[in-house]
């Protein structure tokens, strides 16, 4: 069973920022928190993941709270080309390979 | 980079037929991991492959599926005899480190 809690769906206004929350309850200390998006018909896109620190790269802001039991991930400044699904993931990030994909978030970013 | 290659893109073939999905890894990834796609499960890893070696072949529904990675830039998976309810999306992906996988375009399965 997937350990991450999202939305089932959201919008966003184009040029806004898309905040994507995910809840980790049980995540353990020694799991990440990754994030992958799949635009319809495209095989799934890592993001970006992080442990404790917030992360940021060119596609989008990663926030962890403190507790480590929720994070956020942002997209700036969204844009239609935006509208995927968004998994929220938490592994220990070792040899096991095995990223559990729940059902995700829906963005659609609309005009 | 061409990322990950998969053929064909397209299947469509009859119960009982051998079916064969086809992929190329990024060069330098040592990780290779075979997924399906459905409405009703979702994305479900099959089995993924470090150095050319099977390491977790749990995710296989059933012996009718096999796959092999005979050098590190190429891997097959098979399925043999092919039912109706191995249509899917199968997705092949690598990597150089387990968790941040690169995917395919995927090979959409039809079983009529």
């Amino acid at each position: 069973d997937a350990k991450t809690t999202q939305p089932p769906s959201m919008d966003c206004a184009e040029g806004r920022a898309a905040n994507l929350p995910c809840n980790h309850s049980t995540i353990s200390g020694n799991e990440y928190v990754y994030w992958y998006r799949q635009i319809h018909s495209q095989g799934p896109q890592y993001i970006i993941h992080g442990l404790k620190n917030n992360e940021t790269n060119e596609m989008a802001s990663l926030i962890i709270t403190e507790d480590r039991k929720s994070s956020t991930l942002i997209l700036p400044h969204a844009t239609l080309r935006d509208t995927a699904v968004y998994y929220c993931i938490v592994s220990d990030g070792g040899s096991q390979g095995n990223l559990i994909f729940g059902k995700g978030t829906k963005l659609s970013v609309k005009p | 980079d061409a990322g990950v290659i998969q053929s064909p893109r397209h299947e469509v073939t009859e119960m009982g037929q051998e079916v064969t999905l086809r992929c190329k890894p990024i060069s330098g990834h040592d990780y290779l991991f075979w997924y399906r796609q459905t409405m009703m499960r979702g994305l479900e890893l099959l089995i993924y492959f470090n150095n050319n070696v099977p390491i977790d072949d749990s995710g296989m529904p059933e012996d009718r599926f096999s796959a092999k990675m005979p050098n590190a830039s190429f891997s097959t998976l098979k399925i043999q005899p092919s039912e109706p309810r191995d249509s899917a999306v199968y997705f092949c992906a690598s990597s150089y480190r387990p968790d941040t996988q690169y995917f395919g375009p995927g090979t959409r399965l039809t079983v009529l």
